[in-house]
């Protein structure tokens, strides 16, 4: 089955460490999202790129960075510049860069230690 | 985009019909509705999107009066599967940036 993978499922940063989360999907769609959820909050858009090479900011892209050298990944990294990351960080993607987000991967939970 | 409203949480039986209603007063013409589902630790999963008038899938319905300011999630005969949170989210139909910014959703409990 096509889909969405997130990894890890659980990762946990220390104080002043970048960390990068991964995103593959098998889908072949040209658009994939990050997007970050708080407790009991809705998701808020962190960048979004609508085709390979290419990459756009979101709400909330202020200490995060984000890749796309490969139609089928879209990793984010979190930089020690961001000061609150504890949060469920999902991906996602789209067929084409003109549609919403279809698909979602199962979210990874970051903590600070 | 338009400013979508949604009760916080709502209540129900298993087996009963359950309509969640979601306003959008400055819904623009290029604009559509959908709706996604969320289970805990899950990401969204798209339920239905619509224009006007009645959509209806295999998972749900959406109805969509004429002047489009609010739309209706309607999920027949609901189980205790159903409970989660649910986003009405209004997405326009253009050639620039179609990313999605979620609001807070209604947390549907489907009691037995």
């Amino acid at each position: 089955d096509g889909g969405i993978t997130q990894s890890p499922k659980y990762l946990f940063r220390k104080e002043g460490q970048n960390v990068t989360l991964s995103c593959e999907q098998n889908l072949n769609h040209d658009a994939m999202y990050w997007y970050r959820q708080d407790p009991g909050q809705g998701l808020r858009l962190i960048y979004y790129s609508q085709i390979v090479n290419d990459f756009q900011k979101g709400d909330i892209a202020e200490g995060y960075s984000v890749s796309r050298e490969k139609k089928e990944s879209f990793p984010l990294t979190v930089t020690s510049a961001q000061k609150n990351p504890t949060a469920f960080y999902l991906c996602a993607s789209s067929r084409r860069s003109g549609d919403q987000p279809q698909h979602f991967g199962d979210g990874t939970r970051l903590s600070i230690l | 985009l338009a400013k979508t409203t949604q009760p916080i949480s709502m209540d129900s039986y298993e087996g009963q019909e359950v309509n969640i209603t979601c306003s959008h007063n400055n819904i623009a013409t290029n604009d559509y509705i959908t709706w996604y589902q969320q289970f805990p630790s899950q990401g969204p999963r798209f339920i239905i999107q619509g224009y006007k008038t009645k959509v209806t899938n295999e998972v749900a319905s959406l109805f969509i009066p004429a002047d489009r300011k609010s739309s209706t999630l309607s999920l027949p005969r609901v189980s205790l599967s159903d409970t989660a949170v649910y986003y009405c989210l209004v997405v326009r139909r253009d050639t620039g940036r179609r990313a999605l910014t979620f609001g807070s959703g209604t947390r549907l409990q489907v009691q037995p």
